[in-house]
């Protein structure tokens, strides 16, 4: 199993490119998220995804847009990219039991706005 | 204003010391977990702490999770540079939740 997959590693931007990242599991949870992570700010959420066919804010949606594709994909578009969305993006997946909310986290993709 | 405060933000010891981190704060969550993070990496689960007073152990970590369930310490024992990381607490609010409130992290570095 490959667990949580994001596409692309590496990225960079100039101010007013849009683009999409892309996130994939495949441990069959009901749950998807993206986080941005900054030094000093922690793990800020982006969207979530509830199960297929839902999204909710977090709290940091400004300048983003997120798909829910199927039940293993949830994408993140960046539609007018600006400076302040330079971080680390990460795709969580989780499913809710007795033990609560056990995320599993992608490996990241670290995008660069200039 | 950030739910879960971690402390301290950053430790630096060396190979073979104890340390404790903590994680606090004034609000009651139904479970809590630990994460470790490595440079260039994602959050990885460590443990789920879910009744007050609850201890777990794996290998040399021991969490606990506060009486009232608003707190929780991991405490290595003989720590190794394997150790080094960034360690995450993140609880649920309450039971069926789909989000989690992340503290900002105890930067641990275990020097050989």
């Amino acid at each position: 199993n490959a667990g949580v997959t994001q596409t692309p590693k590496f990225q960079v931007l100039k101010t007013g490119q849009s683009m999409t990242l892309q996130c994939a599991q495949d441990m069959n949870h009901n749950s998807m998220y993206w986080y941005r992570q900054d030094p000093g700010m922690g793990l800020r959420l982006i969207y979530y995804s509830a199960s297929e066919g839902t999204t909710d804010k977090g709290e940091v949606p400004n300048g983003y847009n997120v798909s829910r594709l199927n039940k293993r994909e949830f994408s993140l578009r960046l539609e007018s990219a600006a400076p302040s969305q330079t971080s680390v993006y990460f795709c969580a997946s989780s499913e809710m039991g007795l033990a609560g909310n056990e995320q599993f986290f992608g490996p990241g993709t670290r995008l660069t706005v200039l | 204003t950030q739910l879960l405060e971690q402390s301290p933000q950053f430790l630096s010891i060396q190979e073979g010391e104890n340390l404790t981190v903590y994680c606090n704060s004034s609000s009651v969550f139904s479970s809590l977990q630990w994460y470790r993070q490595e440079p260039g990496e994602g959050p990885v689960l460590l443990v789920t702490v879910v009744t007050g007073g609850e201890v777990k152990k794996l290998k040399r970590l021991t969490f606990q999770f506060g009486d009232a369930r608003k707190d929780s310490s991991l405490h290595i024992t003989a720590a190794q540079p394997g150790d080094t990381g960034l360690y995450l607490c993140a609880g649920t609010y309450y039971y069926g939740n789909n989000r989690l409130a992340f503290g900002k992290g105890n930067q641990v570095v275990v020097i050989p």
